[in-house]
């Protein structure tokens, strides 16, 4: 079974930056696509970002200017960095797998890691 | 502002039939397939129905999917309290590069 881990610090500062890193156990990073997803507190969804296990990215219109996603197959990871951070990006993060199959869908989610951005 | 909508709040009794909408436009429900997730307190999104009607294994029969135009639905039938959740729809959008789109999210309560 799949499984999905975020991990990073829980609290950072206005203006500075988001480092998280998602890793993956029972079954390999190749050959698929994975995402970042957020969830501000009491909100929707928004989707960040996607990287390919080969390294091609996809970003989120709206947060493209402030976003930057890696993947280390070695280590079975992938890392989110979200810079120029406000209160607004206070939220649950989110990694998540794209399905082999065409057309995609999340099919494996890691349980979020919550990140506040506060003085 | 989610790009998709759906109601925030839906209810019903044990053994009712419940659905949820999602509304979109052109560019995402009108061109793309919708896929839908169940998120109980605390844990992470799970799969429900994926291509507007396919369940993964495990997912009972109780619950499906379908789209139309540019809203799809999620039906819930024999409602059981265990599935009190949130629901959210989600969608690939075609406009700028592509990007993934999801609905509000809809709190479900089992009376």
């Amino acid at each position: 079974q799949v499984q999905l881990q975020e991990s990073g610090p829980g609290l950072v500062k206005p203006s500075e930056t988001l480092s998280l890193t998602c890793s993956v156990s029972g079954g390999s990073i190749s050959s698929y696509y994975w995402s970042w997803i957020r969830q501000p507190p009491g909100k929707g969804l928004e989707w960040i970002g996607y990287i390919y296990y080969s390294g091609s990215t996809n970003y989120n219109p709206s947060l493209k200017s402030r976003v930057s996603i890696s993947v280390d197959t070695s280590k079975n990871q992938f890392s989110l960095k979200l810079n120029s951070l406000t209160a607004a990006d206070t939220a649950v993060y989110h990694c998540a797998r794209h399905s082999i199959a065409f057309p995609h869908y999340f099919d494996y989610w890691g349980q979020g890691t919550l990140a506040t951005v506060s003085s | 502002q989610s790009v998709l909508t759906q109601p925030p709040s839906a209810s019903g009794t044990p053994g009712q039939r419940v659905t949820i909408s999602c509304s979109g436009g052109s560019s995402n429900i009108g061109s793309n397939t919708v896929h839908w997730y169940q998120q109980l307190p605390g844990t992470a999104p799970k799969l429900l129905i994926y291509t507007d009607n396919q369940r993964p294994s495990g997912v009972p029969d109780r619950f499906s999917g379908s789209r139309s135009g540019t809203s799809a639905s999620l039906a819930i039938s024999g409602l059981q309290s265990e599935d009190e959740a949130d629901y959210f729809c989600a969608a690939w959008d075609d406009s700028l590069t592509g990007y993934w789109v999801f609905g509000g999210g809809t709190k479900l309560t089992v009376l």
